[in-house]
């Protein structure tokens, strides 16, 4: 069964650095997600994305957070300056209509 | 928030017995979602039930929708080993088409 694959499984990065995290959808899905996940925490929407653009966003998901599709395949999640509360598991979801399918997550450890 | 608490926070039981799981939200919906996330994995999708439905199965699977009381379980029947893991609850933001709001889950461990 096609999958949603997430690089890497673990990113550890200073504080104030650049992080991207990779994303696979499957390969006929249309709609794309990101969501995070604070341990202990509930899941939370980011950002989706649609025909090339992003179709919404969360409050969560301010100036320091960008999305790109940059070619036909990947989908990353790029975090500018990281801080320490960003430090999480991120999952990337993916969706033909209703269902989405998600990636194992990525545990980004902010230092 | 629109979401409510999924009840119980921690469920123990043997393996064989029954595990029902609830869940609580606080604003109309068109559909809720149950998703199951095994330690260090994503979030698999279970079953959806739309608003207009008062019950669904899917294999050992038993979704309840009460949209007067806006809540909804969860039933695994015979439960195995393999099904521990967390169970979500999730509903779809209003006025969204794509925003999944979710509740806190339930932890599930079976007893073998």
């Amino acid at each position: 069964e096609p999958e949603v694959t997430q690089t890497p499984s673990h990113q550890v990065t200073q504080m104030g650095q650049e992080v991207i995290l990779r994303c696979v959808p499957i390969s006929n899905h249309l709609y794309f997600y990101w969501y995070r996940q604070i341990l202990g925490q509930k899941v939370e929407f980011l950002v989706s994305f649609y025909n090339n653009e992003i179709s919404e966003k969360s409050e969560i998901f301010d100036d320091q957070f960008s999305v790109e599709r940059p070619d036909g395949s990947n989908f990353t999640l790029k975090i500018r300056s990281t801080k320490l509360e960003d430090s999480a598991m991120y999952f990337c979801a993916s969706s033909y209509a209703r269902y989405q399918h998600f990636g194992d997550g990525t545990r980004l450890s902010i230092l | 928030s629109q979401q409510g608490e999924e009840d119980p926070q921690a469920l123990s039981i043997q393996e064989g017995e029954n595990a029902t799981m609830n869940c609580s939200y606080k604003t109309s919906i068109n559909n809720l979602q149950w998703y199951r996330q095994n330690s260090g994995r994503g979030l698999v999708h279970l079953i959806l039930i739309r608003s207009n439905e008062r019950e669904k199965h899917s294999g050992r699977l038993r979704v309840t929708l009460d949209t007067s009381k806006k809540s909804s379980s969860l039933l695994i029947t015979a439960s195995r080993a393999a099904d521990t893991a967390s169970y979500f609850c999730a509903t779809l933001k209003l006025d969204s088409n794509y925003q999944l709001i979710w509740g806190a889950g339930t932890k599930l461990i079976i007893k073998p």
